[in-house]
């Protein structure tokens, strides 16, 4: 069995500013995670994925994330927040090694505000 | 590339009429998925087909059904609409095993 948790389901920073999203999950096999953003009134587009290589994984538009096994965590951050991250944020996990997609467990988001 | 696209955007049901969700992708993926995003609840898998020809349940089936029609196209029937089943509905589809999901942009179903 696996599980997401996404800490705070809203999330509000200044313009220039650090963005941390957290997510930490669960899993009885060495997992595959991913971050997806959704923009309003859009499907969900792929940020970045952890497959088991780097434990750093860069995405688009500046924002990265790092395994931490012992953690338990993936966390998404950017050094500084632009209006246009403004969106929803989802952390999924499904088990590694080929693992299918139909087994993908998504968290509930994190709402991502950016204030001018 | 159009990728993946769903029909209709907008929806509105009468309780007990009944409709089919359409979606195609043109990227030659052999899986596909529908899911449902209610606000709070993230997404739900609500039916997925591996590949051409097979289809299963996924997390939240009851009140659905699902055509595989070919490798491009999976459509999504609800036979007699609740208000339960107002939410937004998803399409995606995915390549080789682990590899990321597309999404087409939802299609927004209202029951009254």
């Amino acid at each position: 069995a696996q599980s997401v948790t996404q800490l705070g389901s809203h999330v509000s920073v200044s313009e220039g500013a650090l963005v941390l999203l957290r997510c930490n999950y669960s899993s009885s096999v060495p997992p595959y995670l991913f971050w997806y953003v959704q923009y309003p009134n859009q499907g969900l587009q792929l940020l970045l994925k952890y497959t088991s290589a780097a434990t750093l994984v860069k995405g688009i538009n500046g924002f990265e994330a790092e395994f931490k096994k012992s953690e338990t965590s993936f966390h998404l951050t950017k050094p500084s927040a632009h209006m246009s991250d403004a969106a929803e944020y989802f952390c999924a996990v499904t088990p590694g090694s080929g693992g299918s997609n139909y087994k993908l467990t998504f968290g509930k988001g994190t709402l991502l505000t950016v204030n001018p | 590339n159009a990728g993946v696209t769903q029909t209709p955007k907008f929806q509105v049901l009468k309780t007990g009429q009944s409709m089919t969700l359409q979606c195609a992708q043109d990227m030659n993926h052999n899986s596909m998925y529908w899911y449902r995003q209610d606000p709070g609840m993230g997404l739900r898998l609500i039916y997925y087909s591996a590949s051409e020809g097979t289809t299963d349940k996924g997390e939240v089936p009851n009140g659905y059904n699902v055509s595989r029609l070919n490798k491009r196209e999976f459509s999504l029937r609800l036979e007699s609409a609740a208000p339960s089943q107002t939410s937004v509905y998803f399409c995606a589809s995915s390549g080789v095993r682990g590899s990321p999901l597309h999404f087409g942009n939802g299609t927004r179903l209202t029951v009254t």
